[in-house]
């Protein structure tokens, strides 16, 4: 069964440190992994995404996420945290096979960033 | 070049009323999908489109239909409302699946 878990619901990290966020995955098949951004009462904008090419993926505004495949992770890291990085940060998950197309969003994570 | 729009923004509804939101993507997107956030729970896909005409399932259909009559829109509707359908409603469209996805601003609607 597929499935995501975003490890921590909370992180806080001073302006100017750097920013991990854990994420990992189960899935049947080689997956698309994708991390998405959601500031507040906003909708959701696309970071990065893993595909099957490089397993080191680098995003938009200094994020960039390693493929784990034997540790079945997918963790976002960004060397120098800013303060418009407050938000919150979702894991996904999708897969198509067969007759099965999947798409599974982690629970997310709350960043908060500290002057 | 809009993206993704959503109408309404804000919606209350008293249980047993029916509604109808509407998403609309000016990107010529075959993928259309309707999600629900709920705190905690992160996003979780109601209803998706792949293509004009054509519907499915996703991991929480129960209680909403939908409908794309036409490629450029995809209607979620509530056809008698529930409290436990209070939420903010996504929508999001794609090129394809496993392709980027380009949500809309959302609408928060209470059912009291």
């Amino acid at each position: 069964a597929q499935s995501v878990t975003q490890l921590d619901s909370h992180v806080s990290v001073s302006e100017g440190t750097p920013v991990l966020l854990r994420c990992n995955y189960s899935s049947s098949y080689s997956p698309s992994l994708f991390w998405y951004v959601q500031h507040p009462n906003k909708g959701l904008q696309l970071l990065l995404k893993y595909t099957s090419a490089a397993t080191l993926v680098k995003g938009i505004n200094g994020f960039e996420a390693e493929f784990k495949k034997s540790e079945t992770s997918f963790h976002l890291t960004k060397p120098s945290a800013h303060m418009s990085d407050a938000a919150e940060y979702f894991c996904v998950v999708s897969e198509s096979a067969s007759n099965t197309d999947k798409l599974i969003f982690g629970t997310g994570t709350r960043l908060q960033v500290f002057p | 070049n809009a993206g993704v729009t959503q109408t309404p923004k804000f919606r209350v509804l008293k249980t047993g009323q029916s509604m109808t939101l509407l998403c609309a993507q000016d990107m010529n997107h075959e993928y259309m999908y309707w999600y629900r956030q709920d705190p905690g729970m992160g996003l979780r896909l109601i209803h998706y489109s792949v293509g004009e005409g054509t519907t499915a399932k996703g991991e929480v259909p129960d209680g909403y239909n939908v409908s794309r009559l036409k490629k450029q829109n995809f209607l979620l509707g509530l056809e008698s409302a529930a409290p436990s359908q209070t939420s903010v409603y996504f929508c999001a469209s794609s090129p394809d699946w496993g392709n980027e996805q380009f949500f809309g601003p959302g609408t928060r609607l209470t059912v009291l």
